[in-house]
């Protein structure tokens, strides 16, 4: 079965210190990730793909197949991350999106 | 220019109450989705649609019922609400060629008192 773990549920760091939200994913086949945020007062939106490689808004996720992880890094923070983030498994075979719990991150100034 | 509408926005009703929430979009998408999402457990999936006459169950069907009235329209309904769906409920769409992308409504609050 397809699980997305997001050991966190409330990280809060000062602006200008790095950022890492963790997300560990069980999946027996080639995995597809994800991280999708929600800022105040907006809808939920895709942040980044893995399979894309891009840094998007200063923020990168490397997949780690060995250790099953798809950790969210940003090596400075701003205010504006402060946010809702979700890591999410595509099942390719099943079309189905699955979350984790989210992370709520808050970037203290 | 909202994409993906959810109505209602807020919705507070009691226990034993049949309730339906409503979802359209100008994406034109194949694919809907809805969603619940609760504290410390995130979004999990309810029902989802493939098409007008592909309807799929999530992991949390129990209680809920749907319907594809249209390509643009899902609808979600509790038919006989109980304080334990009182949750954020989110629509979403995507692509017949699902990427894993997909385009999320603001929300609909439903408390059931």
């Amino acid at each position: 079965a397809q699980r997305v773990t997001q050991p966190e549920k409330l990280l809060s760091v000062f602006k200008g210190a790095p950022v890492e939200l963790k997300c560990n994913y069980s999946y027996s086949g080639s995995p597809e990730l994800f991280w999708y945020v929600q800022y105040s007062r907006q809808r939920l939106q895709l942040l980044l793909r893995h399979i894309s490689r891009e840094s998007i808004k200063g923020f990168t996720a490397d997949l780690n197949k060995g250790e099953t992880s798809f950790h969210l890094k940003k090596p400075f923070a701003q205010e504006e991350d402060s946010a809702m983030y979700y890591c999410a498994l595509f099942s390719r075979g099943a079309q189905k999106l699955v979350f984790g719990q989210g992370t709520r991150l808050t970037i203290n100034p | 220019d909202a994409d993906v509408t959810q109505t209602p926005r807020n919705r507070i009703t009691k226990t034993g109450k049949r309730i339906m929430l409503e979802c359209s979009q100008t994406k034109g998408h194949d694919r809907m989705y809805w969603y619940r999402q609760d504290p410390g457990l995130g979004l999990r999936l309810i029902y989802y649609s493939f098409d007008v006459k592909d309807i799929n169950k999530g992991e949390i069907s129990d209680g809920y019922s749907v319907s594809r009235q249209a390509q643009a329209k899902f609808s979600l309904s509790l038919e006989s609400a109980i304080p334990n769906q009182t949750a954020l409920y989110f629509c979403a769409t995507s692509e017949a060629m699902n990427t894993g992308e997909l385009f999320f409504g603001e929300g609909s609050r439903l408390t059931v008192l």
